[in-house]
C-alpha cells in the first residue's frame, strides 16, 4: 500500500514566480492536510481539505496561497508570486474518511527554495 | 488555542541506554489525541506512537512508550535500548476532537533533537 506521495521533492523558484505542490493521499484516504515547516521549527497547519471541499483554511496566509483537492487527481497547494519568506518544507498528510480521530500519515515533503 | 511545549531543544544518550523526551500541552478540551512523530535527516515525518486522552493506559510500541499524565497535561516519550537509528528530531503533537479554527490540524511542538552516542 503506497504511502502519501508528494512531488516535486525539491522546487526552486525565483521571486514572483508561481509554485505548485502536489499531494496524492494514501489509498482509501479522502482527507488531506497541508503543513509548512520553517527552518528549526515544528510543522504549522495550513489547510484541511476533503474531495472538492475546503473544510478548514484557517492556517493559510490570506494572500497568494490557495489549495484544492479535485474529484480526480492530487491535491494542489499553489503559491503565487513567491517571496523569499515562502522558502520552507511543505508537508501533506492524509487520513481515512469519516474517522476524524484517525492518525494523519505524512508524505516526504516538498522543499521550496525561493531565490 | 492549544499549545504544545517541548522544553528540551536537544538531548543526548548513549547507545543501548534509556532516554525520556518531555512534552507539555495546554488545552481546555477533555477529549483529544496526542502523538509523537520522528523526523530523521531525510525529513520524512514518521509516526512513533499515539495516545487517546480517554484511555488511562499508557501507549506502548516496542521500545517506545509514553507517560501520559492528563491532569498535569504532560506526555513524555521514553525510548528504551536506544539505537543509532533513533537519532532524529522528535515532535510532540496534539489534536482536539472538534472541527474548525485550525483544530482539524495537528498542533506541533518545536521538537527535540535526539543524539545517540555510539
Amino acid at each position: 500500500n503506497a504511502g502519501v506521495m508528494q512531488n516535486p521533492r525539491h522546487l526552486v523558484r525565483r521571486r514572483g514566480q508561481e509554485a505548485r505542490l502536489r499531494c496524492s493521499p494514501m489509498k482509501g484516504h479522502s482527507h488531506v492536510y497541508w503543513y509548512r515547516q520553517l527552518p528549526e521549527e515544528g510543522l504549522k497547519f495550513m489547510v484541511y481539505l476533503q474531495k472538492e471541499n475546503i473544510i478548514d483554511e484557517s492556517g493559510m496566509p490570506k494572500e497568494r496561497f490557495s489549495a484544492e483537492f479535485p474529484k480526480e487527481g492530487p491535491s494542489i497547494l499553489r503559491i503565487q508570486q513567491v517571496v523569499r519568506g515562502d522558502s520552507a518544507a511543505y508537508f501533506c498528510a492524509s487520513s481515512p474518511p469519516n474517522r476524524r480521530q484517525e492518525t494523519q500519515y505524512f508524505g516526504p515533503g516538498t522543499r521550496l527554495l525561493v531565490l | 488555542a492549544q499549545t504544545v511545549t517541548q522544553s528540551q531543544p536537544e538531548m543526548s544518550v548513549q547507545e543501548a541506554e534509556t532516554v525520556t523526551l518531555s512534552c507539555t500541552y495546554d488545552t481546555s478540551e477533555s477529549d483529544y489525541y496526542l502523538f509523537w512523530y520522528k523526523q530523521p535527516p531525510s525529513r520524512q515525518m514518521i509516526l512513533v506512537i499515539r495516545q487517546e486522552a480517554y484511555k488511562q493506559q499508557n501507549a506502548t510500541e516496542n521500545r517506545f512508550s509514553v507517560n501520559f499524565q492528563k491532569a498535569a497535561k504532560s506526555f513524555s516519550l521514553k525510548i528504551s535500548d536506544s539505537q543509532l537509528g533513533d537519532a532524529a528530531m522528535y515532535f510532540c503533537a496534539y489534536r482536539g476532537m472538534y472541527s474548525g479554527g485550525g483544530a482539524d490540524g495537528l498542533t506541533f511542538g518545536k521538537g527535540t533533537h535526539l543524539i545517540i552516542q555510539p
